[in-house]
């Protein structure tokens, strides 16, 4: 089965830019779009990043994806950290038709 | 505004059965495909099952075929989680999302509802 691998956790400072990666078990990362969430404590997900790249209306443009086939992964980049960007973040593909998450990455921002 | 409201979480003892729903508005419902994803406490989310638009494809997470049924009503814009047989191990809250259409959406989530087993 497909799985997608994420760091526990990561900090940085505000203002400062922070890279979440999700690197994929099997295949290629490339062959289905990733997709990722923003959680806050209490909240339900929203979606910071789709189809690898494209930001939602209303995502600041601090948001950014990317994928890199050479290590079969993608990444989510978040730059100019604010005190709100601190969540768990999730990455998403498919396996087939049904969805596959990474395990999450609590990003702290302190 | 796409709006996803899910309802019919609760307590409910070991073996006993629980039906979700969620109620979406806010866009042509019979469009897209749908999808319930679940959350324990303090763990991370997990797909749990998805349905095509018009009802006639369904897929499961194995840790829940043979006791989840979902299915949805496109005349009621309404989906549905009918689940049995709980377990201990199926407390979390579960969500309700929209899918995306490549090209087009991205994906949308309901505000989530809890559910316990527990005796």
């Amino acid at each position: 089965n497909f799985m997608l691998t994420q760091p526990h956790s990561v900090s940085e400072s505000p203002g400062k830019t922070v890279t979440i990666s999700c690197t994929g078990s099997s295949g290629s990362i490339a062959t289905n779009y990733v997709q990722w969430y923003q959680q806050r404590p209490g909240s339900a997900p929203t979606t910071v990043i789709y189809e690898d790249n494209q930001r939602p209306s209303g995502v600041p443009d601090r948001f950014s994806g990317s994928i890199d086939s050479s290590s079969n992964s993608a990444s989510l980049t978040i730059s100019g950290l604010k005190t709100e960007d601190e969540a768990d973040y999730y990455c998403q593909s498919h396996d087939n038709s049904n969805w596959v998450f990474g395990g999450g990455t609590k990003l702290t921002v302190l | 505004e796409v709006q996803l409201v899910e309802s019919g979480g609760g307590l409910v003892q070991p073996g006993g059965s629980l039906r979700l729903s969620c109620a979406a508005s806010g866009f042509t419902f019979s469009t897209y495909w749908m999808h319930w994803v679940r959350q324990a406490p303090g763990k991370g989310l997990v797909w749990v099952s998805r349905i095509n638009s018009d009802g006639s494809s369904t897929s499961y997470a194995d840790s829940v075929k043979g006791r989840f049924t979902i299915s949805r009503d496109n005349a009621k814009n309404t989906l549905y989680l009918q689940m049995n047989s709980l377990r201990a191990e199926d407390t979390a809250v579960y969500y309700c999302a929209r899918a995306r259409i490549t090209g087009a959406t991205w994906v949308y989530w309901g505000q989530g509802t809890l559910v316990t087993v527990s005796s």
